[in-house]
Formats: structure tokens, C-alpha cells, sequence
């Protein structure tokens, strides 16, 4: 099946500063979303991203939608300690029709 | 106010016993689905339904059966055949399932540990 393969795997920063992760797939995706979970909860959407070259900003987060269709990146500017948890990206399309297919996941831990 | 819910938040079953985890959504949606997630682990589909009184295998359905019986409603049972069901169970849902606007909304997930 499609694969995404999502980096850092964890993340150690300081307050204020800025974060930046990504996620690359060996095939095109037609959709990609980026989700955030805190511990013991749910993912929450971030950002969603349709269209190749796409970029949507949501308050201090910033996505885009890779040119080439196989990659999609999202950054954090100026972290703050509630931005702690663990961001997945997700793809839609391809031959995974129907099904989206996640990424890993970037632990993000901000220290005060 | 419109969401997923899932119940219950936490869920102990002895050894040997099926449990059915529930997943309710007043969005309307035509699409949910069930995910398992195991500690730093990224989510696996388990089974998913496109519309009522129709629902697909995902990645992991052994151990696992669904039904949907209305819209709003999509049941996952965790049979006595999961050899390792303690996990992190998500639900979601989207708008349909297939086109570009398939985003999908999760619940707040139920924490199964079998004792």
C-alpha cells in the first residue's frame, strides 16, 4: 500500500521558536491533511490542502501542498507550550482511493 | 452542537470476550470509519462504510466486525479473535468517501486494554 513518511520524528524546542515538518510519498496524492492530537484524545484538523502548489494558513500555522503532488509540509511559527502533541499528516488519492493514508507522526514537545 | 462521539472513553474487557465500542455523528456525513492506534504508532484503518447497509475491510479487519444499520451510527465489535486488541480506538467521519473533499473528523477515541 501508499506510504508516508513523516519527519522529524520528535521534536525538542524552546518557546518562540519556529518548527517545521514534513511528509514525502512516492506517489501523488490528490488531497493532503494535516491533523494535530493531544494525549489520550482525538486528531484535530489543522489544515487541508487540495490543489498542488496550495498554500493555507490557519493563525500560526502554515501548510502547503507540494508542486509535485508528493509532498506537503506544515510550520509552527512561534511555539507556545499548548502546541505540544503529535502532528500527522494524512494523503488522499492515488491508489488509495477511498482510504487516506497517515503519516507517522512528529512528537512536538515545547519547553517554557 | 454537531460532532463525533464515541463511547465509552475508557473500556476493560477480560480475555475471551467480545466488546463493542460505539461511534455516533450528527454531521450528516455519508462516510465513518474505525481506526486503531497502538502507542507511537500512526493510525491503521480497520473497516470503513461509504453509506448505510454497506462497509469495506480496511488495513487490520481480522479480529473485528462492523455494521451500519443507520447514517448516524457505525459499531465496531473487537471479537475474542483479535489476538492484541488493547489499543487506541479513533472513529471518523467525512462528508463521502472517494472525491477530494473526503476530510475526515475524528472522535475522541476509546482506550480498550484487555485484562
Amino acid at each position: 500500500g501508499q506510504q508516508l513518511n513523516q519527519s522529524p520524528q520528535s521534536m525538542f524546542i524552546q518557546e518562540g521558536e519556529d518548527v517545521s515538518m514534513n511528509c514525502t510519498s512516492s506517489s501523488i496524492f490528490n488531497t493532503w491533511l494535516w491533523y494535530k492530537q493531544d494525549p489520550g484524545e482525538g486528531p484535530v484538523l489543522l489544515i487541508a490542502l487540495y490543489k498542488a502548489g496550495e498554500l493555507t494558513s490557519n493563525g500560526r500555522l502554515t501548510a502547503q501542498f507540494g508542486i509535485t503532488r508528493k509532498d506537503s509540509f506544515l510550520n509552527i511559527s512561534a511555539s507556545i507550550p499548548s502546541d505540544v502533541g503529535i502532528y500527522f499528516c494524512a494523503g488522499f488519492g492515488g491508489t488509495s482511493y477511498g482510504k487516506l493514508t497517515f503519516g507517522q507522526g512528529t512528537i512536538l514537545t515545547v519547553h517554557p | 452542537d454537531g460532532g463525533i462521539t464515541q463511547s465509552p472513553k475508557y473500556l476493560f474487557r477480560k480475555e475471551g470476550q467480545n466488546v463493542t465500542l460505539s461511534c455516533e455523528q450528527n454531521l450528516n456525513h455519508d462516510a465513518m470509519y474505525w481506526y486503531r492506534q497502538d502507542p507511537g504508532q500512526g493510525l491503521r484503518l480497520i473497516y470503513y462504510s461509504q453509506i448505510v447497509n454497506d462497509f469495506q475491510k480496511g488495513d487490520i479487519a481480522e479480529g473485528y466486525s462492523v455494521s451500519r444499520e443507520k447514517k448516524e451510527s457505525f459499531p465496531l465489535t473487537v471479537t475474542s479473535a483479535q489476538k492484541n486488541p488493547t489499543a487506541f480506538y479513533l472513529c471518523a467521519s467525512s462528508i463521502e468517501s472517494g472525491t477530494n473533499t473526503d476530510t475526515q473528523y475524528f472522535g475522541p477515541g476509546t482506550r480498550l486494554t484487555v485484562l
